[in-house]
């Protein structure tokens, strides 16, 4: 049984970076089959793919296009981990903050728990 | 980011059937798997349709997905109580660089 659990701030100030990580439990990171992915819901924006890694013999991301000046994901081996970082947030990142898996079949089969994270002065 | 078209709200009374539907295009529904989620107040989305019309393990028949060109559709047979949530399709975009998109969701209400 795969687990994903989410942590990190609830609440990151204007022009600040957003930082979540997600630890996985049951499945690898460094999976050849699974993608590690990110993505946010709120009331204005909807359900919104962030970006995701696998490793295919090397690690692989990509990044939605709307946030691709100022999103990273990155894997953490030694901890079965993914994290994500936004760059220069506004209010309108406020959110949900979701991580969730990919198997290659069954797309977003396992997520964690979402993080709502208030971005606010 | 280009969003799957869905009706903002349907209801059915139990027992019936109903269907949501979820409009794309050549580059996302017209090229690609369809994946259908269910979500309840206060928890994570649900995935209950992938690769247009599969069950994953534990979901039951009454729920069927079906794709036609750059339209999709979920159809849930049996309506019961519990089967009101918020419901949302997704698929991979390959306009740019391939990413997911997601419909705007779906209100299910069983009167």
């Amino acid at each position: 049984q795969v687990q994903l659990q989410q942590s990190g701030p609830r609440l990151v100030k204007p022009s600040q970076t957003l930082s979540l990580t997600c630890s996985i439990s049951g499945d690898s990171v460094s999976s050849n089959t699974a993608s590690w992915i990110w993505i946010r819901q709120s009331p204005s924006r909807g359900l919104e793919w962030l970006g995701r890694t696998n490793y295919r013999s090397k690690w692989f991301y990509n990044y939605a296009p709307s946030l691709k000046s100022r999103i990273t994901i990155n894997a953490d081996t030694s901890r079965n981990q993914f994290s994500l970082q936004l760059y220069s947030v506004t209010p309108e990142d406020t959110a949900v903050y979701y991580c969730t898996r990919d198997d290659g079949y069954e797309l977003f089969d396992y997520w964690g728990q979402g993080i709502l994270v208030t971005v606010s002065s | 980011q280009s969003v799957l078209t869905q009706p903002p709200s349907a209801s059915g009374t139990p027992g019936q059937r109903v269907t949501i539907s979820c409009s794309g295009s050549s580059s996302d529904i017209g090229n690609n798997y369809v994946y259908w989620y269910h979500q309840f107040p206060g928890t994570a989305p649900k995935l209950l349709i992938y690769r247009d019309n599969r069950r994953p393990s534990g979901v039951p028949d009454r729920f069927s997905g079906s794709k036609s060109g750059t339209s999709a559709s979920l159809a849930i047979s049996g309506l019961r109580s519990e089967d009101e949530a918020d419901y949302y399709c997704a698929a991979w975009d390959d306009s740019l660089a391939g990413y997911v998109i997601f419909g705007g969701g779906t209100k299910l209400t069983v009167l």
